[in-house]
């Protein structure tokens, strides 16, 4: 079965801080793994997958499989980046499994 | 390019009634996929439609239906509705091939059932 486990249902950190949400996975496959996020009056959108290995807003997140996790990293936290982020799975023929999220809040 | 609409924005029902969400695709999308998110949790998978036909479905009762039209937009229907199906429910969007798509997010319809 698929699961995904954000640990941090609250993280707040100041602005200039580095910050990172955690992200782990059960899966027994190969995984493909995605962060969406929602600002505030906003859809949910999808901010970048492990497939692209790309960085988005200055996030960026790597899949380890030795500890099934895909944790998303951002060295400077931004106000702008104060979001619902959810962390996303998809397995062979199953569809998107999304984490419970994780509310970050940059303060000034 | 249009993006995905729902509608209604919020509806009230009662226990024991049928109700039917709207979605409208993304132009040139052929895949549909409803998430339901409770208060607090994650969105979860309740089914998804490619070319009008089932394409995978959740852990949900057989009273969760759904249909795809010829022009991809879709309905979710839910009978004999329960108070545990308050909650928001999600239209995405996405251009199907095999899988690992990048979803589109309707705004959602924001159900609750007294």
């Amino acid at each position: 079965a698929q699961r995904v486990t954000q640990p941090e249902k609250l993280l707040s950190v100041f602005k200039g801080a580095p910050v990172e949400l955690k992200c782990n996975y059960s899966y027994s496959g190969s995984p493909e793994l995605f962060w969406y996020v929602q600002y505030s009056r906003q859809r949910l959108q999808l901010l970048l997958r492990h497939i692209s290995r790309e960085s988005i807003k200055g996030f960026t997140a790597d899949l380890n499989k030795g500890e099934t996790s895909f944790h998303l990293k951002k060295p400077f936290a931004q106000e702008e980046d104060s979001a619902m982020y959810y962390c996303a799975l998809q397995g062979g023929s199953e569809k998107l499994v999304f984490g419970k999220g994780t509310k970050l809040t940059v303060n000034p | 390019e249009t993006g995905v609409t729902q509608s209604p924005t919020h509806l009230i029902k009662t226990r024991g009634q049928q109700v039917t969400l709207r979605c409208s695709s993304q132009s040139g999308h052929n895949t549909v996929s409803w998430y339901q998110q409770a208060l607090g949790q994650g969105p979860q998978f309740i089914f998804q439609y490619y070319r009008e036909e089932e394409n995978g479905r959740g852990n949900f009762p057989p009273r969760f239906s759904g249909l795809q039209f010829p022009n991809y937009s879709s309905e979710l229907n839910v009978n004999a509705l329960e108070l545990d199906d308050s909650a928001l429910y999600l239209c995405a969007s996405s251009f199907s091939g095999a899988g690992n798509e990048k979803l589109f997010f309707g705004s959602g319809t924001q159900l609750s059932v007294l």
